[in-house]
C-alpha cells in the first residue's frame, strides 16, 4: 500500500485565486511528520512548510498553508492568491522513524498550472 | 549555512558503461545523507542513505551501489548501467531541527 497518495495528478488555478492539494497517508506511528516540497521545471526541490503529527495548530508559511486532518490522515496544501510563478510540481512527504531508522517517503506528486 | 553539491550536473551514458555521481556537503559535520532517483513523470524513490562514514543502508535491491569514504561525501556508483537507471537524481542532507531534507541542484543521467 502507497504511504503518500497524491490524487490529483494535474491541476489548473487561474492566477489570484487559491488552491488546494490534496495529500493522504498511511503510517502507523504515533509521531511522524508531513512536508511539502515545490519542484520547478528547473528540477531543484524547494521545502515549503512541515506539519508535525503533534502539532495541534495547521502550519503556515506565508501564502502556503497546511490543512492538516489527523483522523482523516490528510495533510492537504493550499496556496492561497496563486501566483505565474507557484506553477511547478507539488509533492508531499512523510517523515517516519529517527535516528538511523529516519525515512522520509514521497508521493508522486502534483502538476500544478496557473493560468495567467 | 548548509550547502550541497552534486557532480556532475548532466550525464549521458550508454548502456553497460560506468557510473559514479558525488555528492559533497558544507557547513556541517557527520550529516545524514540520502541519494534520491526520480524517473520521468514518477515520484522520488529513497535509493540509499548513510548515518556515517562506511554506513551504508539500501532501500531497494538494483543495479547501483553507494559509498560514503568520507564524512561530507557521497559517492552513487554502477558498474554497468541500464535503461533503467536514467533519471534524475538527488542527493539530500537532513536538516534540523524538523528533521526537514535539504536537496542538492541533481544530475540528470540519461543512459542510451
Amino acid at each position: 500500500a502507497q504511504k503518500i497518495t497524491q490524487t490529483q495528478p494535474g491541476m489548473f488555478v487561474q492566477e489570484k485565486e487559491a488552491v488546494t492539494l490534496d495529500c493522504t497517508y498511511d503510517t502507523s506511528d504515533q509521531s511522524y511528520g508531513l512536508f511539502w516540497y515545490k519542484q520547478p521545471s528547473s528540477g531543484e526541490m524547494i521545502f515549503l512548510i512541515y506539519q508535525g503529527s503533534y502539532d495541534e495548530q495547521n502550519a503556515t508559511e506565508g501564502r502556503y498553508s497546511l490543512n492538516f486532518q489527523k483522523a482523516r490522515k490528510s495533510a492537504n496544501l493550499v496556496i492561497s492568491a496563486s501566483q505565474l510563478g507557484d506553477s511547478a510540481m507539488y509533492f508531499c512527504a512523510m517523515r517516519e522513524g529517527g535516528g538511523s531508522n529516519y525515512k522520509l517517503t514521497f508521493g508522486k506528486g502534483t502538476l500544478l498550472t496557473v493560468n495567467p | 549555512s548548509q550547502t550541497i553539491h552534486q557532480w556532475p550536473a548532466t550525464l549521458v551514458q550508454p548502456v553497460g558503461s560506468p557510473l559514479s555521481l558525488e555528492c559533497t556537503v558544507e557547513g556541517t559535520s557527520n550529516p545524514n545523507l540520502y541519494w534520491y532517483r526520480q524517473a520521468a513523470g514518477r515520484g522520488l524513490q529513497l535509493l540509499f542513505y548513510s548515518v556515517g562514514i562506511g554506513q551504508i543502508s539500501s532501500e531497494v535491491p538494483q543495479n547501483l551501489s553507494a559509498s560514503r569514504p568520507q564524512d561530507r561525501q557521497f559517492i552513487l556508483s554502477s558498474k554497468k548501467l541500464l535503461l533503467s537507471d536514467s533519471g534524475f537524481y538527488l542527493c539530500v542532507y537532513r536538516g534540523t531541527p524538523y528533521n526537514e531534507q535539504f536537496f542538492g541542484p541533481g544530475t540528470r543521467l540519461t543512459v542510451l
